[in-house]
């Protein structure tokens, strides 16, 4: 299957700093690339879509100047934390979209755990 | 709005004790159902896609099923490594929806 990178694995932060997580789809090129939050003994929850080349799209709820996403390029998105705070503490996970003849699939980064002290 | 449910929340198996987890879905337009396996601290790992009822896919242990309002994923004679939580999607729209995904002990 194709391989999807995050940097850094985890990452320990004061309040108030901003923190950026990098996403990388290493075989393969991805227009489409997914940003998730998940809690403990939770499941997946969708916080954004983002588009290479144009602004990313959040889902309800979700503060899009707090969290900061770029596409710069066919295989990097970034998501910035920014002024976190303790209650941002989470477990992120990015996703990018294969697309091969009719058939799309998201693979999933190995995430990166954040806790704001 | 596009819904995912899994059950059992949780099972425990014997090493060699087959069974099956549960995904039953309603969506708008079916654009792919999607099985992943998670281990703890780490990212869903994709293991089948399922496009139209009638449709199966095995790998190893593992195989997929697909009818109009639910999908199965039978495990046969699992083992111990074979333990993780097991995580269903469905593809509307524009987004994957995810179910709370079903927690899989296997002892050996």
């Amino acid at each position: 299957g194709a391989v999807v990178s995050q940097h850094p694995s985890r990452v320990i932060c004061k309040s108030g700093t901003s923190v950026k997580i990098e996403c990388r789809s290493l075989d393969f090129q991805a227009t489409t690339m997914f940003w998730y939050r998940q809690f403990p003994k939770k499941s997946l929850m969708l916080m954004a879509t983002s588009n290479e080349g144009s602004k990313a799209t959040y889902e309800q709820g979700v503060e899009k100047d707090k969290f900061l996403i770029n596409h710069a390029s066919l295989t990097l998105s970034t998501l910035t934390v920014t002024s976190a705070h303790p209650e941002d503490s989470s477990f992120y996970i990015c996703s990018a979209r294969q697309r091969e003849a009719y058939q799309e699939t998201q693979y999933f980064g190995p995430g990166t755990r954040l806790l704001v002290l | 709005e596009d819904q995912v449910t899994q059950s059992p929340e949780a099972l425990r198996l014997q090493e060699g004790e087959s069974s099956s987890l549960n995904c039953s879905y309603t969506v708008s337009g079916l654009r792919g159902l999607f099985w992943y396996r998670q281990d703890p601290g780490k990212g869903p790992e994709f293991l089948f896609t399922l496009y139209s009822a009638g449709e199966e896919k095995e790998k190893e242990r593992l195989k997929a099923t697909l009818t109009k309002k639910e999908s199965f994923l039978h495990i046969t004679a699992p083992k111990p490594e074979d333990s993780a939580t097991y995580l269903c999607a469905v593809r509307g729209d524009y987004k994957l929806s995810f179910g709370a995904g079903t927690t899989v002990t296997v002892r050996a």
